[in-house]
């Protein structure tokens, strides 16, 4: 049963504490993805990576960290220096050249209190 | 990329037809349209795409005009379970962008019984 996985679904953290979301995806896609999504508003792109070992930053990488070490993995680190973190975070993956549909995994919400 | 402009919100009633446009006065040769749907805590879902003309899936209709300056997701026959977010999306073909999907502030559909 292909997909992409995110785990925690829920996650608290306190201030001034690292935290790393995992997000792994089995459908053999090249490209991933991760947004941030505040409540009312649209997704904002904050890296992606259309390779292993290669990523870019998006509108709003400032504060996160990721990795490409494997195709089906690209973990987010969001680190004390994101100044607000409290957010729902969204992965994705497209393996489909020709056509804009990403698949997008269930979220993780990161409260940081 | 393309500037969207789409409505806040609609409502609607069980079995109508809901027809949601979105304007797009600046799209460029190479791009396309896509329509995404979002539940509340979900990531969200490609529905459809397209270019020009009219594009039906078992989900929806896209219709754009020959200026391509806007377009319309036409949803038929809508159930409770079409309440959702629709984001309408303009992007470069080919997804050599780097995922590069502008996600605004989409059209929150409310389905009434």
């Amino acid at each position: 049963d292909g997909g992409i996985t995110q785990s925690p679904k829920y996650l608290f953290r306190k201030e001034g504490q690292n935290v790393t979301l995992s997000c792994e995806q089995n459908l053999n896609h090249d490209a991933m993805y991760w947004y941030r999504q505040d409540p009312g508003q649209g997704l904002r792109l904050i890296y992606y990576s259309q390779i292993v070992n290669d990523f870019q930053k998006g509108d709003i990488a400032e504060g996160y960290s990721v990795s490409r070490e494997k195709k089906e993995s690209f973990p987010l680190t969001v680190t004390s220096a994101q100044k607000n973190p409290t957010a729902f975070y969204l992965c994705a993956s497209s393996g489909t050249p020709l056509l804009n549909e990403q698949f997008f995994g269930p979220g993780t919400r990161l409260t940081v209190l | 990329l393309a500037k969207t402009t789409q409505p806040i919100s609609m409502d609607s009633y069980e079995g109508q037809e809901v027809n949601i446009t979105c304007s797009h006065n600046n799209i460029a040769t190479n791009d396309y349209i896509t329509w995404y749907q979002q539940f509340p805590s979900q990531g969200p879902r490609f529905i459809i795409q397209g270019y020009k003309t009219k594009v039906t899936n078992e989900v929806a209709s896209l219709f754009i005009p020959a200026d391509r300056k806007s377009s319309t997701l036409s949803l038929p026959r809508v159930s409770l379970s079409d309440t959702a977010v629709y984001y309408c999306l303009v992007a470069p073909g080919g997804g050599n962008q780097g995922g590069k999907l502008i996600f605004g502030q989409g059209t929150e559909l409310s389905v009434k019984p």
